[in-house]
């Protein structure tokens, strides 16, 4: 079966903390993706990596930062969150971002923004 | 940019009964339609997808039709059981290959 991983699976912190999120993947997918799913929402794009190249940055802020070490990890790095980043962030991964290819999600880290 | 509209917002229904979700897009160049299921605090999971080359796609209770000229496209369930309640987002990825979601469907399906 199909792999995602993520961790945590839940995290708190304060808007002056820094953190990050991992994801993880090992079907050998060569396109990442990072959105963001608030409650009862639909989850919303944020980051595209594509042989570990950021190639689609929908308009994010600067306080989530993207890194893709190599092509089965993606990392996001969180610093100076609002109380409004508080959401479930979902990592995806698909063979690759140009074919139609479906795209397989993780768990989700639980991030609450105190 | 693609927007995708989805309804109903929700859907409730007897078990064994059918239902159908229905989605509009507006970017005539997207060509891949998947459907995911996401059960309360789990992962949005795929379960069926067609490509616009395609008008039908079935998988054993599951099918997706798709009208590109209408540029709509549904989900039928069949002989719905309990396990089938969640929402399910339907969603269209356009010629930026980038993956726009409907709002989402909530369905209940009573024992």
């Amino acid at each position: 079966d199909t792999e995602v991983t993520q961790t945590p699976k839940h995290l708190v912190m304060g808007m002056t903390n820094k953190k990050s999120l991992k994801c993880e993947q090992h079907m050998g997918h060569r396109a990442m993706y990072w959105y963001k799913q608030k409650a009862k929402k639909p989850p919303e794009l944020m980051f595209v990596y594509s042989y570990e190249k950021l190639s689609i940055n929908e308009s994010v802020p600067s306080r989530f930062s993207p890194e893709c070490p190599n092509s089965s990890l993606l990392n996001l790095h969180l610093h100076a969150l609002q109380p409004e980043d508080s959401a479930l962030y979902l990592c995806a991964s698909s063979q690759d971002s140009v074919g139609n290819q479906p795209q397989h999600f993780g768990d989700g880290t639980r991030l609450s923004i105190l | 940019g693609e927007n995708v509209e989805q309804h109903p917002s929700t859907l409730s229904v007897q078990e064994g009964d059918s239902a159908v979700i229905k989605c509009t897009y507006s970017d005539s160049a997207s060509n891949y339609f998947p459907w995911y299921k996401q059960e309360l605090g789990k992962r949005p999971q795929l379960i069926i997808d067609i490509r616009s080359n395609v008008g039908e796609k079935k998988d054993q209770r599951i099918a997706v039709t798709l009208n590109k000229t209408a540029k709509h496209f549904s989900l039928h369930i069949t002989e719905t059981q309990p396990e089938d309640s969640a929402v399910y987002f339907c969603a269209a990825r356009n010629a930026g290959n980038m993956l726009t979601f409907g709002g989402g469907t909530r369905l209940m399906v009573k024992p």
